[in-house]
């Protein structure tokens, strides 16, 4: 069936090295990914997305990488900061209005 | 721009009450959502509509309605409230055009 799904439920990084995060999704058809980082009592913010037809997007010191070959979606953190610390999900647009979202994985940075 | 407002923040009820999370936006967005989250789960659809005067269900639409009376406004209706239903619920909105949803600071409830 459809999914999204994280490789690692938590991920635990020195602050300054890089962070990457893993993303599995299962249907061949979905067309649009987004990443979205969560802090601690708010809601869902929108950091980085990427269409099926690329395969790499990069942002202020984030960027999305997209293997459609193995299903594979990683957003990667440049310099990690303290205030990166949040649960990031990744999503997939299936067309119209169906988002599937992953359960999360919760990043911590050390000081 | 607030953005995507929500109220209230934090509910606690008893099993069988009635309420009404409230959710509106100043963005002039056609598309709202209702999601649910849960822990170790990813955000649930629970209602959502394309405008004015439309809405259809999601994946959990069970014990919830919703109406859209207006584009700035998408109210979520529990009838009778079980505590299979607490969560975080999150409102969230999007342009026809765009694709990126943007969410509400959430509502925590709890029904005892």
């Amino acid at each position: 069936g459809e999914s999204v799904g994280l490789h690692l439920p938590t991920l635990s990084v020195q602050e300054g090295d890089n962070s990457i995060i893993n993303c599995a999704y299962s249907n061949s058809a979905s067309d649009y990914f987004i990443w979205y980082k969560q802090e601690s009592g708010k809601g869902p913010q929108f950091i980085i997305d990427i269409r099926s037809n690329m395969d790499k997007r990069q942002g202020q010191r984030v960027t999305v990488l997209l293997n459609k070959t193995v299903k594979h979606l990683s957003l990667q953190i440049a310099a990690t900061q303290p205030g990166d610390s949040a649960v990031y999900f990744c999503a997939e647009n299936t067309g119209g209005f169906k988002t599937i979202f992953g359960a999360g994985t919760r990043l911590f940075v050390k000081a | 721009n607030a953005g995507v407002t929500q109220t209230p923040k934090f509910q606690v009820l008893k099993t069988g009450q009635s309420m009404t999370l409230q959710c509106a936006q100043d963005m002039n967005h056609e598309y709202m959502s209702w999601y649910r989250q849960d822990p170790g789960m990813g955000l649930r659809l629970i209602h959502y509509s394309v405008g004015a005067g439309i809405t259809d269900q999601g994946e959990v639409p069970n014990g919830y309605n919703v109406s859209r009376s207006t584009t700035e406004d998408f109210p979520l209706r529990l009838l009778s409230a079980a505590p299979s239903q607490t969560s975080v619920y999150f409102c969230a909105s999007r342009g026809s055009h765009q694709e990126t949803q943007y969410f509400g600071p959430g509502t925590r409830l709890l029904v005892l």
